[in-house]
């Protein structure tokens, strides 16, 4: 299974771009990488997901490296509605099984 | 329209006591999955479900029994309720195995 690590916490000043950075540097040519959010109280929501190449829907985009060791999350303009744990997880074989960390709980500051 | 919906949403019961916590998914999904949330909120996978057809069993205790009837439904029921059961349970559901998953809302489930 592939490991992730995140920092535990960030801030991020309210309209500017929030970057997530995360850690994967076991993963498998064949696995993606997804993030998920979970804000207060609700159940967490998938945001994105991606392989190889950067990907970008409208809630966010994912920067990966080459090497596909790390990547990044960047919400592009974060509001206070943003604030929330972001997860990223490598699911485990071919179950599927998520596997979540701690994650990084990112602050939105006005 | 809520896409994975979870009944109740809060729950109050005593010690021994047997509940079950009922999941529908209205997205045509194949797999279903149930989660737990402790109170140091970290989320591990209990049981997962595909084409009604038991794929992942963590270390669960057996008082745990998750029932699907069909393929939009993943009922947990818990016997002999004990105060560590005391925990958010999150519903899931994704179009196959290995794909995005889409969570439910959520059960608060709080035994005294």
């Amino acid at each position: 299974d592939a490991k992730t690590t995140q920092p535990t916490s960030m801030d991020c000043a309210e309209g500017r771009a929030a970057n997530l950075p995360c850690n994967h540097s076991t993963i498998s040519g064949n696995e993606y990488v997804y993030w998920y959010r979970q804000i207060h109280s609700q159940g967490p929501q998938y945001i994105i997901h991606g392989l190889k190449n950067n990907e970008t829907n409208e809630m966010a985009s994912l920067i990966i490296t080459e090497d596909r060791k790390s990547s990044t999350l960047i919400l592009p303009h974060a509001t206070l509605r943003d604030t929330a744990v972001y997860y990223c997880i490598v699911p485990s074989g071919n179950t599927g099984k998520l596997i979540f960390g701690q994650g990084t709980t990112l602050q939105v500051k006005p | 329209d809520t896409a994975v919906s979870q009944t109740p949403k809060y729950l109050v019961t005593q010690m021994g006591n047997d509940k079950s916590i009922k999941c529908e998914q209205n997205l045509g999904h194949d797999t279903m999955y149930w989660y737990k949330q402790d109170s140091k909120k970290f989320l591990k996978i209990m049981f997962s479900y595909n084409n009604k057809e038991l794929i992942i069993n963590e270390t669960v205790p057996n008082r745990f029994s998750p029932k699907s009837p069909d393929k939009a439904h993943l009922n947990l029921h818990i016997n002999s309720l004990e105060l560590g059961d005391s925990a958010v349970y999150f519903c899931a559901s994704s179009p196959r195995t290995a794909s995005t998953i889409y969570f439910g809302e959520g059960s608060w489930l709080t035994v005294v």
